[in-house]
């Protein structure tokens, strides 16, 4: 199966670490998008990649976060100085190119624990 | 108020019944809407996709969408024990790379 991938499945940290997470979406694939998700809510929008550039950013992406997308292929997500409100699940979606194509199809998640 | 509002339940049916899930939302620039399935720990997996109003079937799955009232729907016949999930609403914008807004989700528990 050639779904999106994400790497670890879990994480846990203590407060002010840094941690680093990957996804790889579907091949042929050339957006890219990285959600959080709380318990009890859905996923909220943190940005968007269109090959290898973030075209949006959320609010909720602080300065202490950074994504990147070097070759337009995978996509890490870094958490510098982390804290406990950054406990939640990082989902990674991706789309195919062109015209009314917003099926996102979302990877099984990295769980992030910071204690 | 939350842009797109959906009943987080928990709803319990019996294995058989038709479910009906619904959410609302107040920005009427939302053209396109999905409904999501989610299983515990799991990520997202999509169901449906339409665009604008009307409605459209898939298998069991019949989703609604009344843009007039800001109102969609999901509609699951036949339930299974299987189709215990959470379902989340999901909308955006436009068709084109556009972050999607969702709804809390709701939790379904389908018993024997």
């Amino acid at each position: 199966d050639t779904g999106v991938s994400q790497d670890p499945r879990h994480k846990i940290t203590k407060r002010g670490q840094n941690v680093t997470f990957r996804c790889d979406p579907i091949s042929e694939h050339n957006r890219l998008y990285w959600y959080r998700q709380t318990l009890g809510q859905g996923p909220e929008f943190l940005t968007y990649f269109q090959n290898e550039a973030q075209l949006e950013k959320s609010r909720l992406l602080s300065d202490r976060f950074s994504a990147e997308r070097p070759k337009g292929s995978f996509s890490t997500l870094e958490i510098q100085r982390t804290e406990q409100g950054d406990s939640a699940m990082y989902l990674c979606a991706s789309s195919r190119p062109g015209q009314g194509s917003n099926e996102q199809f979302f990877g099984p998640g990295t769980r992030l624990t910071v204690l | 108020q939350k842009e797109v509002e959906q009943d987080p339940g928990p709803l319990s049916v019996p294995e058989g019944a038709i479910v009906s899930l619904n959410c609302t939302y107040s920005n009427s620039a939302f053209q396109y809407f999905m409904w999501y399935r989610q299983y515990s720990r799991k990520g997202p997996e999509l169901l449906m996709y339409t665009y604008s109003s009307g409605n459209k079937e898939d298998g069991r799955f019949t989703a609604q969408v009344d843009k007039s009232s800001k109102y969609i729907s999901l509609f699951i016949r036949d339930s299974q024990p299987s189709d215990s999930a959470t379902y989340l609403c999901a909308m955006s914008l436009t068709g084109t790379a556009s972050k999607l807004t969702f709804g809390t989700g709701t939790r379904l528990q389908v018993t024997l």
